[in-house]
């Protein structure tokens, strides 16, 4: 079945800066993206997800990068602010009506002021 | 437009005991999946269904089960509970592609 590996777990900037979270998927027919976004006792938030037959796609301050021939994708945070403090998730699956997500492990995410 | 609502929010049960969770999806959506989320394993997937028919099952035992209703409304069902059922259960709701989930239930199992 499919493997989403997702790094780093932890990662911590200033106010402002950059953050970057990378993904890689096994399988190869995988077709769609989703990142979501998980505040402390709240569910996950989709907030921007990507296809495959599109190499970026960006939303304000986030965007999402996808490079299918090394299965890899990744979530682009620019000028962070303390409310982008939270978890969040990477998940692939074949976009088709019987396939399921599969997700990353997690990244939490801490910005300081 | 509503979102996903999953009721109750938290539940405190013993072990061997069984526990009922409801998820409503959002309104018109066929598709409710639902996963367990757990500090050390993360999201896993439990079981989706489609129009009242379970479509994919994930790799948990038999105590764990489902059904979903006519106007799409799921529930999950854990029997026999033991320790390790703690979590936070999560469901989400889709028509086509993209899933939104709910807030989850807290269950912990004493």
């Amino acid at each position: 079945g499919e493997n989403v590996e997702q790094h780093p777990s932890t990662l911590s900037v200033q106010e402002g800066d950059s953050a970057v979270i990378k993904c890689t998927y096994s399988d190869s027919a995988s077709n769609y993206f989703p990142w979501y976004k998980q505040e402390l006792g709240k569910g996950p938030q989709l907030i921007i997800d990507i296809r495959s037959n599109v190499g970026e796609k960006k939303d304000q301050r986030i965007a999402v990068t996808l490079n299918k021939t090394a299965k890899h994708f990744s979530l682009h945070i620019t000028e962070t602010q303390p409310e982008d403090s939270a978890v969040y998730f990477c998940a692939s699956r074949r976009d088709s009506g019987y396939s399921t997500l599969t997700f990353g492990k997690g990244t939490m995410l801490l910005v300081s002021p | 437009k509503a979102g996903v609502t999953q009721t109750p929010r938290y539940l405190i049960k013993t072990r061997g005991q069984q526990v009922t969770l409801s998820c409503s999806p959002i309104s018109g959506h066929r598709s409710v999946s639902w996963y367990q989320q757990t500090p050390g394993q993360g999201l896993q997937f439990l079981f989706e269904y489609f129009s009242e028919t379970q479509r994919n099952k994930g790799n948990f035992p038999g105590r764990f089960s489902g059904r979903q209703f006519s106007n799409s409304r799921s529930e999950m069902n854990v029997s026999t509970l033991e320790l390790g059922d703690s979590a936070l259960y999560l469901c989400a709701s889709s028509e086509n592609t993209e899933a939104f989930f709910g807030q989850g239930t807290r269950l912990t199992v004493v």
